[in-house]
């Protein structure tokens, strides 16, 4: 159980170009999901937390306008880097819960590989 | 041994050993802990968790350990084996706020 898909698990794309990301709860309604971003050998940077249907909460430093967020349903976030530069090639993953405001743990996807040529 | 890489401790083990990741976290608040695996090109995945009130709790060949007077959590792995090599996180969550990732250990299971 608790098995979070995304998609896609590798993007290649021309600087410019956006890129949508989904993330989909297969088997359980993820009240809360989250973005994470991990660069090579480092640990997973939370980027933003959304609630099915309220907008996102961004960690700071995060650019709300590059990085667009839509929990549109219970199962479903879609993060989209908008205008994508080099340097926003990376390693996204989405996680999911169950039950927000309190203690349960977080369902992560596989991740997308995003590399902007 | 245990080395520390320019971002990533590596822990390596013989194969059949036991295996002890360690991780100090931050937030003497925190009152739930995780510990996940990460493999490569892949998102991490949930091994065991363990809640304040406790300071051990086990799984399959895992056992959790929480030391809330120093902040320290360890992830004991019985009887090593080359499927367990990855990277490991822990990571805390403060009365149901955002988790908080450490900065990973990487287990390196030689044969």
């Amino acid at each position: 159980g608790a098995v979070v898909s995304q998609h896609p698990s590798w993007v290649i794309c021309k600087s410019g170009t956006s890129v949508k990301i989904e993330c989909r709860s297969l088997d359980f309604q993820a009240t809360t999901m989250f973005w994470y971003r991990q660069f090579p050998k480092q640990s997973l940077m939370l980027m933003a937390t959304s609630n099915e249907g309220s907008k996102a909460t961004y960690e700071q430093g995060v650019e709300k306008d590059k990085f667009l967020i839509n929990h549109a349903s219970l199962t479903l976030s879609t993060l989209t880097v908008t205008s994508a530069h080099p340097e926003d090639s990376s390693f996204y993953i989405c996680s999911a819960s169950s039950n927000s405001g309190s203690n349960q743990p977080q369902h992560f996807g596989d991740g997308t590989r995003l590399s902007i040529l | 041994g245990e080395s520390v890489g320019l971002h990533l401790p590596t822990l390596s083990v013989q194969e059949g050993d036991n295996s002890i990741i360690n991780c100090a976290y931050s937030n003497s608040a925190s009152d739930y802990f995780i510990w996940y695996k990460q493999e490569s090109g892949k998102g991490p995945q949930f091994i065991i968790d363990i809640r304040s009130n406790m300071d051990k709790r086990q799984g399959q060949r895992v056992t959790v350990l929480l030391n809330k007077t120093v902040k320290h959590l360890s992830l004991q792995i019985a009887a090593t084996q080359p499927g367990d090599s990855a990277v490991y996180f822990c990571a805390e969550n403060n009365y149901g706020q955002n988790f908080v990732f450490g900065p990973g250990t990487r287990l390196s299971v030689l044969p």
